[in-house]
């Protein structure tokens, strides 16, 4: 039973634009979300993260965004550049949980 | 800082052989999460274990085992491999085991199931 969900399994920009990757919940007990990127070959890497008290979080040129009525978020990026071309997965948690749920990942490809 | 290291990088084996795959975590990290990615089905979780403990349990059948060790290094077992096992298999450490934003991937150990 797939928990965290993206049904986006890749996405393609150009370079400049901004990014808009999704993500669907079906757990109303999480409360703490990441984004993590991976490129071929390495393991993933952390991106950002949201708490189930704010709504918004931003770090340079991405931005999550958490819907709790909606159990959605979504990671922007803005401007998109070549070198963020990579598999996304969102994962989410409990605060007192022990046990992180990740998506299937959606494959982004900033076009140059 | 090293970073997590996973070995071997590649496996083959055959169905109903075992296999060990080995997990050094990053120095002073007491750690260790053990997730299996394949193609449609993302990042499953298998086991966390920290200070030598299994704290959580994902999922999957009593073939996928693990432990760590006092120094941190953790190993995961499965038994009489299927087909289906084939899979990258990924570590994960982290200081504590709420560490969320400081879990740091290994690059995986590749396993394929003749």
């Amino acid at each position: 039973d797939q928990q965290v969900k993206q049904n986006s399994p890749s996405l393609s920009v150009q370079e400049g634009r901004i990014s808009i990757l999704n993500c669907d919940y079906t757990n109303s007990m999480f409360d703490y979300f990441l984004w993590y990127k991976k490129y071929p070959a390495e393991g993933p890497t952390f991106l950002i993260s949201i708490s189930s008290i704010k709504d918004k979080n931003e770090d340079g040129r991405f931005t999550v965004f958490l819907n709790k009525s909606a159990k959605h978020l979504s990671l922007h990026i803005v401007p998109s550049q070549p070198g963020d071309s990579a598999v996304y997965f969102c994962a989410a948690t409990t605060v007192t949980g022990n046990q992180f749920y990740f998506g299937t990942g959606t494959s982004l490809t900033v076009i140059p | 800082k090293a970073g997590v290291t996973q070995t071997p990088r590649y496996l083959i084996k055959t169905r109903g052989q075992q296999v060990t795959l080995s997990c050094s975590p990053i120095s002073g990290h007491r750690s260790v999460s053990w997730y299996q990615q394949t193609p449609g089905q993302g990042l499953q979780f298998l086991f966390e274990y920290f200070s030598e403990t299994q704290r959580n349990k994902g999922n999957f059948p009593g073939r996928f085992s693990g432990r760590q060790f006092s120094n941190s290094r953790s190993e995961m077992n499965v038994s009489t491999l299927e087909l289906g096992d084939s899979a990258l298999y990924l570590c994960a450490s982290s200081p504590g085991p709420r560490s969320y934003n400081e879990q740091f991937f290994g690059p995986g150990t590749r396993l394929t199931v003749l």
